[in-house]
């Protein structure tokens, strides 16, 4: 049992490149998350998604895309990435409770020159 | 919109001492809240949650909170702080309308544990 596994866990891009971060997760948790951490701004939400196929944007969604086209993976897409996207990616799940706890993953640090 | 306040970005304590780590939360209705450490270069791991049982929920690694109404407030404590509990604490909340489980993060405490 893995849990919540991501890859890369690192990457250095260049300004304009894009980039696909993977999220594995083996618990059948029907909701998703993708969180990026800043210092001193806690995790904010970018996007969630609450069971296949189906997606929504969270607290930071401008820049990035997703895709949940299996229960288990959850992808996270930059098309285009800006130096104001360098941070750590951190993606988590949980079974459908508000009560529930989240899961994370170790996390993606990503450099944007 | 709910919001969370994480008094004090560092704290520091010496080992064997008293650990307090303050987090207060807005919210018309009480949440669920819970606190996450995060261990350096680690993903993040649940100490603990409210979930409207106890008021005081202890949690793992001799920590444990206390669910103040009153006070709006979910502070972290732990009677003898071990130089193992160095690393970065987040309080979260969670509203109880919310349909996906979605956490709001206080900034974090990072804490320091001296010999």
């Amino acid at each position: 049992n893995a849990g919540v596994t991501q890859t890369p866990k690192f990457r250095v891009l260049k300004t304009g490149q894009s980039m696909t971060l993977l999220c594995a997760q083996d618990m059948n948790h029907e909701y998703m998350y993708w969180y990026r951490q800043d210092p001193g701004m806690g995790l904010r939400l970018i996007h969630y998604s609450v069971g296949e196929g189906t997606t929504a944007k969270g607290e930071v969604p401008d820049g990035y895309n997703v895709s949940r086209l299996k229960k288990q993976n959850f992808l996270l897409g930059l098309e285009s990435a800006a130096p104001s996207q360098t941070s750590v990616y951190f993606c988590a799940s949980s079974y459908p409770l508000g009560a529930d706890t989240q899961y994370f993953g170790p996390g993606t640090r990503l450099t944007v020159l | 919109a709910q919001s969370v306040t994480q008094l004090g970005s560092h704290v520091s304590v010496s080992e064997g001492a008293l650990v307090l780590l303050r987090c207060n939360y807005s919210s018309s209705v009480p949440p669920y809240l819970f606190w996450y450490v995060q261990y350096p270069n680690q993903g993040l791991q649940l100490l603990l949650k409210y979930t409207s049982a106890a008021t005081l929920v202890k949690g793992i690694n001799g920590f444990e909170a206390e669910f103040k109404k009153s006070e709006t407030s979910f502070h972290l404590t732990k009677p003898s702080a071990h130089m193992s509990d160095a690393a970065e604490y987040f309080c979260a909340v969670s509203d109880r309308g919310t349909s996906y489980g979605k956490l709001t993060f206080g900034q974090g405490t990072i804490l320091t544990v001296h010999p």
